[in-house]
């Protein structure tokens, strides 16, 4: 298996454009996470789906972010407007949650965005 | 609310070994886990531990837990210079989602 894929790896762009970030997870795998990591505020998780449905949103910052999971095997963050406190990595992580023990992540490589 | 700690940064040389030191408040936290983050990359987990242990190894990798001080190590015998990384700590209960992670500890490895 690749791994979790994320893409793109490097994104700029200007305030007030739309992005959309990228994620495959590993096959197999039924829930997913979404996280921004900052120097400021470190690791936060932003949204978590289990079986493609979103189950806690709570972390996402406000309105301006949303993310979707089609299927199992593709979700997006999209942040739109973006701002330039939007300047982050975001990760996409996987695992296999069968309802108890370790939830063991697997991170993808990240997402740099730089918002001006 | 949940909370962990770790110190910000820790420097040793290279054949040394390392300490890496994490706190947690949540008492019913019953996974413990470490995962390494090299530059550029994404976390990599590690080792984690379930709580009724006291302690476990993997290779170079020694975990401690105190679970009456809430405390984690991790040791890294014969630290190489490829271990420099950032390692954060992490928790979570059983059945829950959420792993609640430190701030990362930079490990810097010197020739």
């Amino acid at each position: 298996d690749a791994g979790v894929i994320q893409s793109p790896r490097h994104e700029v762009t200007e305030m007030g454009q739309e992005v959309t970030l990228r994620c495959k997870p590993i096959s197999g795998h039924n829930s997913l996470f979404w996280y921004r990591q900052t120097m400021m505020r470190g690791l936060e998780l932003l949204i978590y789906f289990n079986n493609n449905v979103p189950i806690d949103d709570s972390g996402m910052p406000e309105d301006r972010f949303s993310a979707k999971m089609p299927n199992a095997s593709f979700s997006t963050l999209k942040i739109q407007p973006s701002e330039p406190r939007d300047s982050a990595v975001y990760f996409c992580a996987s695992s296999w949650d069968r309802g108890s023990g370790a939830n063991v992540l697997t991170f993808g490589a990240g997402s740099r965005l730089t918002v001006l | 609310g949940e909370d962990v700690e770790q110190s910000l940064f820790l420097s040793v040389r290279e054949g040394d070994s390392s300490v890496i030191n994490c706190t947690y408040t949540d008492s019913s936290s019953t996974y413990l886990y470490w995962y390494k983050q090299e530059p550029g990359a994404g976390l990599q987990l590690l080792t984690y531990i379930f709580s009724n242990m006291d302690m476990k190894q993997d290779q170079r990798l020694t975990v401690l837990l105190n679970k009456k001080d809430k405390h984690l190590s991790l040791r890294i015998a014969d630290t190489q210079t490829g271990d420099s990384a950032i390692y954060f700590c992490a928790e979570s209960s059983d059945s829950s989602y959420k792993l609640i992670f430190g701030s990362g500890t930079r490990l810097l490895v010197r020739p």
